[in-house]
């Protein structure tokens, strides 16, 4: 079985450019996360989306930041424009919410972003 | 808010040796608790989840965990170390109810197997 996959791997990029990472969650799965994983604040919750719809982006650093999510089977995270304090990784997970059950997510490899 | 801290950032243990890693929480309820592991260039694995009763879990790759409520901690133990578990392990804590999904990770400890 596939499990999430995020595209690209590694980023570099300058600061001022527009990036923008992808991640394809694990089929079946209704809820998708976004993290934000660095060393001095470690994992981060960025935002949550359940049924494609946004239900929890209170971890979204900026307004440079946005996620979009146009379909059960794609999500994106773009940065425009971006600064060095970005560099980071940034993982996406997915999971399945049912009632009455807590969510195990699932975390994709993750995207190595760096801001010249 | 909830909390977690991992007072251990770096352990080294030798190849067959016990392990345990400390997980402190700090949190109004009993909240959901969660051990992973991050190997080098990967995503995160669930190794082993806490929501109620049995306080002694089960998880994968023949690690448990023990939740003490009077101690606030959800620690890690393995009885014997392979060198494939060197890796990074996070401790993590989720509210009860509806917003179980809203992990708040600890920092990490990092495990080196010594050979």
């Amino acid at each position: 079985d596939a499990g999430v996959i995020q595209s690209p791997r590694h980023e570099v990029t300058e600061m001022g450019q527009e990036v923008t990472l992808r991640c394809k969650p694990i089929s079946g799965h209704n809820s998708l996360f976004w993290y934000r994983q660095t060393m001095m604040r470690g994992l981060e919750l960025l935002i949550y989306f359940n049924n494609n719809v946004p239900i929890d982006d209170s971890g979204m650093p900026e307004d440079r930041f946005s996620a979009k999510m146009p379909n059960a089977s794609f999500s994106t995270l773009k940065i425009q424009p971006s600064e060095p304090r970005d560099s980071a990784v940034y993982f996406c997970a997915s999971s399945l919410k049912a009632s009455g059950r807590v969510d195990e997510q699932f975390f994709g490899p993750g995207t190595r972003l760096t801001v010249l | 808010a909830q909390s977690v801290t991992q007072p251990d950032i770096h352990i080294t243990v030798s190849e067959g040796a016990s392990l345990e890693l400390r997980c402190n929480y700090s949190y109004g309820a009993t909240p959901y608790l969660f051990w992973y592991v991050q190997s080098p260039g990967q995503g995160l694995q669930l190794l082993l989840k806490y929501f109620s009763g049995d306080t002694l879990v089960q998880g994968i790759k023949g690690f448990e965990a023990e939740f003490k409520r009077s101690q606030s901690s959800f620690n890690l133990r393995k009885p014997s170390v392979h060198w494939s578990d060197a890796a990074e392990y996070f401790c993590a804590v989720a509210p009860p109810g509806g917003s179980n999904y809203k992990l708040t990770f600890g920092k990490g400890t990092l495990l080196t197997v010594n050979p």
